[in-house]
């Protein structure tokens, strides 16, 4: 099973800023099988990029995805006050899928 | 648009069974494969099983391997998590999931989740 671990586990950013989210895997996996999801409070969680770089439907293109191999980034260019919430990796390369942590991106 | 709809969370015991269901529209349900994932209170998500949409190919994880099953009625347009042996640690929201690509299991991604149901297990 890949474990995914992502850095840091909190963030603290204020409007505007740049945020850059880390997820490194424990071993290198399949074409950039990889997405990231958004996950805001008492809300299911919803996809952002798939692919390591592409963006789903309707994502703002401030959010963009980058890596191979074993390490990924998701990077926000200038939060907005609605991207404040927990960011997930996930692996679907080499089942089973797995997701890593989670990065919670908190208002400074 | 695509909706799913959790229901048959709930409390119970350990030791106890539960069903789990999933209803699903807006798209051609028989055309995806569909998956459980759950969130303990607190904590990250976790991949618990998933289904073809032929039911041909089925998997789970270590953690409820033997205890859940996972099955669909097209027909119905309805998934299904049949959970036994319920632990403690099972205690968690569970999302029905839904695949993007068509007649895909493998490298394919979640791009639809409903809302969730919760349960708890506890004496």
């Amino acid at each position: 099973e890949i474990v995914l671990t992502q850095s840091p586990g909190t963030l603290s950013l204020s409007p505007g800023e740049r945020a850059t989210l880390s997820c490194r895997a424990s071993q290198s996996f399949s074409s950039s099988y990889l997405a990231w999801y958004q996950q805001k409070p008492g809300q299911a969680p919803r996809l952002l990029i798939y692919g390591a770089s592409s963006r789903a439907t309707g994502i703002p293109d401030r959010f963009s995805g980058s890596g191979s191999g074993t390490d990924f980034t998701l990077t926000i260019s200038r939060l907005e006050p609605e991207d404040f919430a927990v960011y997930y990796c996930q692996q679907y390369g080499n089942p089973p899928r797995t997701f890593g942590q989670g990065t919670k991106v908190e208002i400074k | 648009e695509v909706q799913l709809v959790e229901s048959g969370g709930g409390l119970v015991q350990p030791g106890r069974s539960l069903r789990l269901s999933c209803a699903a529209s807006g798209f051609t349900f028989d055309d995806y494969a569909m998956h459980w994932v759950r969130q303990a209170p607190g904590k990250g998500l976790e991949w618990v099983s998933g289904i073809t949409w032929n039911s041909g190919s089925i998997g789970y994880a270590d953690s409820v391997k033997g205890r859940f099953t996972i099955s669909r009625d097209n027909a119905k347009n309805s998934l299904y998590l049949q959970m036994n042996s319920l632990r403690a640690e099972d205690t968690a929201l569970y999302y029905c999931a839904k695949d993007f690509r068509r007649l895909r299991f493998l490298d394919n991604w979640f791009d639809s989740w409903g809302q969730g149901t919760l349960v708890t297990v506890s004496s």
